[in-house]
């Protein structure tokens, strides 16, 4: 079945440094969503991609999809104290089902 | 976030006891998810529910039940066939097709 692989499972960083997360399809996506989860919370939706090669930004954080619509990754700039939580990509290949992405837990050393 | 609500926050239930956890929603969404997350890990999908009186099971269904009456609703109910039903149970849902999904605050459910 369509499995979503994430990596790095987890990642400690200085305060300013910069944090990339990566996602990796086992088949192509109709569209990827990203999220963040603070520990004890619930998943806040964070972003969309829709068309390959996409690229958006939100501020620090940098989305990009891949050519083939099978992989994703998220970046982080400077990372800071409120940047700490788990992110997961979900995606969709054109059916009602989400995959979910196993998720990187990020913590920010100040 | 915002328009889906899930009850209650915390539940306790005793071993070989149903339990049903709450999820409504305001945002006259037809598609409606129930997903599990266990301490460390990823989301996996129970069932979900494309438009009222119809669901599918997802991954996981063994051990759960769902209905789906109302656009609204959309009650998880834990069985004593589920054996090991401690975790933490989130409610989505989307209104159209690949849209974004939006996740109630979610029900930490420990069996005691």
């Amino acid at each position: 079945g369509q499995q979503v692989m994430q990596i790095p499972q987890y990642q400690h960083v200085q305060e300013g440094e910069d944090f990339t997360t990566y996602c990796n399809s086992s088949t192509t996506l109709s569209n990827i969503q990203w999220y963040k989860q603070r520990p004890g919370g619930h998943p806040v939706f964070l972003i969309q991609l829709v068309k390959s090669g996409e690229v958006k930004k939100q501020k620090r954080l940098t989305f990009q999809f891949g050519e083939a619509k099978k992989n994703s990754s998220l970046h982080i700039t400077a990372t800071q104290t409120t940047d700490v939580g788990t992110y997961f990509c979900a995606g969709t290949s054109g059916t009602y089902k989400y995959i979910f992405g196993t998720g990187t837990r990020l913590k920010v050393l100040a | 976030d915002g328009g889906i609500t899930q009850s209650p926050k915390y539940l306790f239930r005793k071993e070989g006891q149903n339990v049903t956890l709450s999820c409504e929603q305001n945002l006259n969404h037809d598609a409606m998810y129930w997903y599990r997350q266990d301490p460390g890990q990823g989301l996996r999908l129970i069932y979900y529910s494309q438009i009222v009186n119809d669901f599918q099971k997802g991954d996981i269904a063994e051990g759960y039940s769902v209905s789906r009456e109302k656009k609204e609703s959309f009650p998880l109910t834990v069985t004593s066939a589920q054996k090991n039903p401690t975790a933490f149970y989130l409610c989505a849902s989307r209104e159209r097709p690949g849209e974004t999904q939006y996740f109630g605050p979610g029900t930490r459910l420990l069996v005691l």
